[in-house]
């Protein structure tokens, strides 16, 4: 069976430092991977996705993440914070390129201070 | 091009009272996907639909749940008699079939549910 663990519930940083969202995945295939980011009062949105091309994948935003299969891990990273990304981010897994079920993790909620 | 529609954006109901949700997926896609947040904890499942068909509902909680999607467009979810622990956010997501391609799911706003 698959699963997500995000480590951290709630994440603070200040506005310019690097952001760090930590995800470690469970499953039995060759994983998909997905960061979703949900505004208030919006719908999820895709930020990127892994599907087994380059293991590094740039999203939008300025973020990025870094598949390791070695440590079952697909963290989510900004150089540089703004006070517009503070936001609820959820990491997910699928068995499929997306057609299937998505197996989130229970979301960091990120806080951008001044 | 409008997003994932969902009504109502809120909803507060008594236990035993029956509510039913509505999601209008983007137009033309096939694949329809209703999630559920209970507070603090993770997004889950519910169901699948490809068109008007149900895929997979492996994570349909119990019968007092049901969902229907006529015609293959919007879906509806109804949960008759509501109960305590049904309280939460419900998701609706939808994606086009595109056999062979990577199938984004775009999710709606959700429905936040509240039974008291």
């Amino acid at each position: 069976a698959q699963s997500v663990t995000q480590l951290g519930s709630h994440v603070s940083v200040s506005e310019g430092a690097l952001v760090l969202l930590r995800c470690n995945y469970s499953s039995s295939v060759p994983p998909y991977l997905f960061w979703y980011v949900q505004y208030p009062n919006q719908g999820l949105q895709l930020l990127l996705k892994y599907t087994s091309a380059a293991t590094l994948v740039k999203g939008i935003n300025g973020f990025e993440a870094e598949f390791k299969k070695s440590e079952t891990s697909f963290h989510l990273t900004k150089p540089s914070a703004h006070m517009s990304d503070a936001a609820e981010y959820f990491c997910a897994v699928s068995d499929s390129g997306g057609y299937n079920k998505l197996i989130f993790g229970a979301g960091t909620r990120l806080a951008v201070h001044p | 091009e409008a997003g994932v529609t969902q009504f109502p954006s809120h909803s507060v109901i008594e236990k035993g009272q029956t509510v039913t949700l509505r999601c209008d997926p983007i137009s033309g896609h096939d694949n329809l996907y209703w999630y559920r947040r209970v507070m603090g904890k993770e997004i889950k499942f519910l169901l699948h639909f490809v068109k008007e068909s149900k895929q997979d509902e492996s994570g349909m909680p119990n019968n007092r749940f049901l969902a229907e999607r006529t015609g293959g467009t919007y879906s509806t979810l109804k949960v008759q008699p509501a109960e305590l622990e049904d309280s939460g956010v419900y998701f609706c997501a939808s994606s086009p079939l595109l056999a062979g391609h990577f199938n984004e799911q775009f999710f709606g706003p959700g429905t936040r549910l509240t039974v008291l």
